[in-house]
């Protein structure tokens, strides 16, 4: 019960912005919109989260649309070691069983 | 902070056999931790729910007697496949929720298991 839809691949000049989109059409008001990614063999990295407001980090912003249907994570200057599967969640608010259920993600491969 | 490890990185085992894969909170302690199995190019599957002192919760098709998890302490969570066969070889990831802030899940580094 993923909740979310991402486009399955997209690529990226490096240097440049990659702006990966998710579509989660029946958020609750109290779910949250998470991104992780996850490098070969690797286990998932936690990078933003979300729940109306536009946030920032050092790794990524994240820009939520006012009706909260859908979202965007933004890699301001992507390098080749940002290639990986990025995972949009939606979970409700902290202390509250918190599983996280991975949808199938966007392979994002940064080209030099 | 906020690291979580694994142990064994790899295991090779024959069919039959019982493999235990440790998942540890290096710098936090968490009451509750997750445990997912990934398949080669597919995206990770949650397993189950481990909360400290106290069974853990399956998900739906996940045989609780095949998947033994122990989570015995705040830093420490155990998942035992038992009675291996190649069928369960995968990519076996945990995660473990900080007490204090309970925000985000920390995920570890993954266990490669390999049946033969």
């Amino acid at each position: 019960d993923a909740k979310t839809t991402q486009p399955p691949s997209m690529d990226c000049a490096e240097g440049r912005a990659a702006n990966l989109p998710c579509n989660h059409s029946t958020i609750s008001g109290n779910e949250y919109v998470y991104w992780y990614r996850q490098i070969h063999s690797q286990g998932p990295q936690y990078i933003i989260h979300g729940l109306k407001n536009n946030e920032t980090n050092e790794m990524a912003s994240l820009i939520i649309t006012e009706d909260r249907k859908s979202s965007t994570l933004i890699l301001p200057h992507a390098t080749l070691r940002d290639t990986a599967v990025y995972y949009c969640i939606v979970r409700v608010a902290p202390f509250t069983g918190n599983q996280f259920y991975f949808g199938t993600g966007t392979s994002l491969t940064v080209i030099p | 902070g906020a690291v979580v490890s694994q142990h064994p990185s790899r295991v090779i085992c024959k069919s039959g056999t019982s493999v235990k894969i440790e998942c540890r909170s290096l710098d936090f302690q968490a009451t509750t931790m997750f445990w997912y199995r990934q398949f080669p190019k597919q995206s990770l599957m949650l397993m189950a729910t481990s909360n400290e002192g106290s069974k853990a919760t399956y998900e739906q098709g996940v045989e609780k007697d095949k998947f033994l998890i122990n989570h015995a302490s705040l830093t420490l969570s155990t998942l035992t496949v038992t009675s291996a066969h190649p069928e369960d070889s995968s990519f076996y990831i945990c995660s473990a929720r900080p007490l204090s802030t309970g925000t985000e899940q920390f995920f570890g580094p993954g266990t490669r298991l390999t049946v033969l």
